[in-house]
């Protein structure tokens, strides 16, 4: 199975800054990556997908990019709201779809 | 939009029926899956189910136990768990799955979810 690991596991901070966060996949995906962000008591949303591509309606600060093993997401400037925990998903093959553990960015 | 039901208290080794309805037009068309989420822990992808219902797949951990259908003319997709364990206890989300394709190959991603149903097993 394709396993994915997210780093940090966490990260302290402040709005404005430019923060960047990374996922890694055991085998190569290609570009069958996704990103989410969930909010405490929230269904998770997605941001991005095919490893860079923005989901309609999130803002522009938000970039990713990576193919292969190797894959980013960017904040470039932190908003209040931009404080959660985003998840990396993989999704090569139908049979078996697999998250990264998370990344909680925090205040 | 999507509307999770049928979560619940119950005991080790029982049963629960998940229902997913959907609303708004062409949910036939669409991939349905579930995802899972411990309490305080990350997102489990759970099992997946194709636009017709043809193809259903399942993490290795529910394999045997979880059964996915669907029903298209109903707008709804259904989780049927067999044989719970006090591990399987999570909020269940369901989501839609879109998809693209680019040079001969498919891309899915979960664009819709609904908000979750809580399923706890416990004596």
């Amino acid at each position: 199975d394709i396993q994915m690991t997210q780093s940090p596991s966490s990260l302290s901070a402040s709005v404005g800054d430019r923060v960047t966060l990374t996922c890694r996949a055991s085998q190569s995906i290609m570009t069958s990556l996704n990103w989410y962000q969930q909010k405490p008591g929230e269904a998770p949303k997605l941001l991005m997908y095919g490893a860079s591509r923005l989901q309609t309606g999130v803002p522009s600060r938000f970039t990713a990019s990576g193919s292969g093993t190797e894959f980013s997401l960017t904040i470039s400037s932190l908003q209040l709201e931009d404080f959660a925990t985003y998840y990396c998903q993989q999704t090569l093959f139908t049979s078996t779809w697999t998250f990264g553990q998370g990344t909680r960015v925090e205040i | 939009q999507l509307v999770e039901s049928g979560g619940g208290l119950v005991q080790p080794g029982g049963s629960l029926r998940l229902s997913c309805r959907g609303s708004g037009s062409g949910f036939r068309n669409y991939w349905m899956t579930w995802v899972r989420q411990a309490p305080g822990k990350g997102l489990e992808w759970v099992a997946n189910i194709n636009h017709d219902g043809t193809e259903q797949n399942y993490v290795d951990s529910v394999k045997g136990r979880f059964s996915i259908s669907r029903d298209s003319a109903q707008s709804s997709m259904v989780l049927q768990m067999n044989s719970l364990r006090g591990e399987d206890t999570a909020i269940y989300f369901c989501a839609r799955v879109e998809w693209f394709r680019l040079l001969g190959s498919h891309y899915y991603y979960m664009d819709v979810w609904g908000k979750g149903t809580t399923v706890i097993v416990s004596s």
